[in-house]
């Protein structure tokens, strides 16, 4: 079976520029997670969604950074305009209600790289 | 605020060496879990602990949950190559829908 998909797997942008980031969470789950990773701040939760609806964005650093989750099989994260320090690993994760208790699967992450 | 300290940030061992890592908070959690992370992938579940006090084996990792359900820890038996990776512990509050708060993670490298 097919993981969670993340596209693309490497992004690199210059400042100013919009960047979008792609996930397809595993069949059959029903809730979906974006994180972002860094050496400074580690893992950090920034929204998650449960049937398609966003939860919590309180994790979502500010008005540039924008979620959506059009249907069930797909999500995206914006930023627009992008900056320098949003230079990170991007990963999106699904989990679903049946099975192990609160297991999230990741995706292979985005490297995003903003000059 | 980052609710859960781990460690060891680093730790870097020749093969066959035992390891303890610690993940500590002072809330407390109805469910912790181990992921373990290598490098250009993202994290994967080793283990979910829910009970005080609970202690699961995989292998040659030790997983224990504190009877105050605050902190837990982590030992590898005998580390192997192949053990090499970041390590991260994520608590989980709350009942229902739970959202993980993830640790500062423990970089392990162990050399042949």
């Amino acid at each position: 079976d097919a993981g969670v998909i993340q596209s693309p797997r490497h992004e690199v942008t210059e400042m100013g520029q919009e960047v979008t980031l792609r996930c397809k969470p595993i069949s059959g789950h029903n809730s979906l997670f974006w994180y972002r990773q860094t050496m400074m701040r580690g893992l950090e939760l920034l929204i998650y969604f449960n049937n398609n609806v966003p939860i919590d964005d309180s994790g979502m650093p500010e008005d540039r950074f924008s979620a959506k989750m059009p249907n069930a099989s797909f999500s995206t994260l914006k930023i627009q305009p992008s900056e320098p320090r949003d230079s990170a690993v991007y990963f999106c994760a699904s989990k679903g209600d049946i099975g192990s208790y609160n297991e999230q699967f990741f995706g292979p992450g985005t490297r995003l790289t903003v000059l | 605020t980052q609710l859960l300290e781990q460690s060891p940030q680093f730790l870097s061992i020749q093969e066959g060496e035992n390891l303890t890592v610690y993940c500590n908070s002072s809330s407390v959690f109805s469910s912790l879990q181990w992921y373990r992370q290598e490098p250009g992938e993202g994290p994967v579940l080793l283990v979910t602990v829910v009970t005080g006090g609970e202690v699961k084996k995989l292998k040659r990792l030790t997983f224990q949950f504190g009877d105050a359900r605050k902190d837990s820890s982590l030992h590898i038996t005998a580390a192997q190559p192949g053990d090499t990776g970041l390590y991260l512990c994520a608590g989980a509050r709350g009942t229902g829908f739970q959202k993980l708060v993830f640790g500062t993670g423990t970089r392990l490298l162990v050399s042949p």
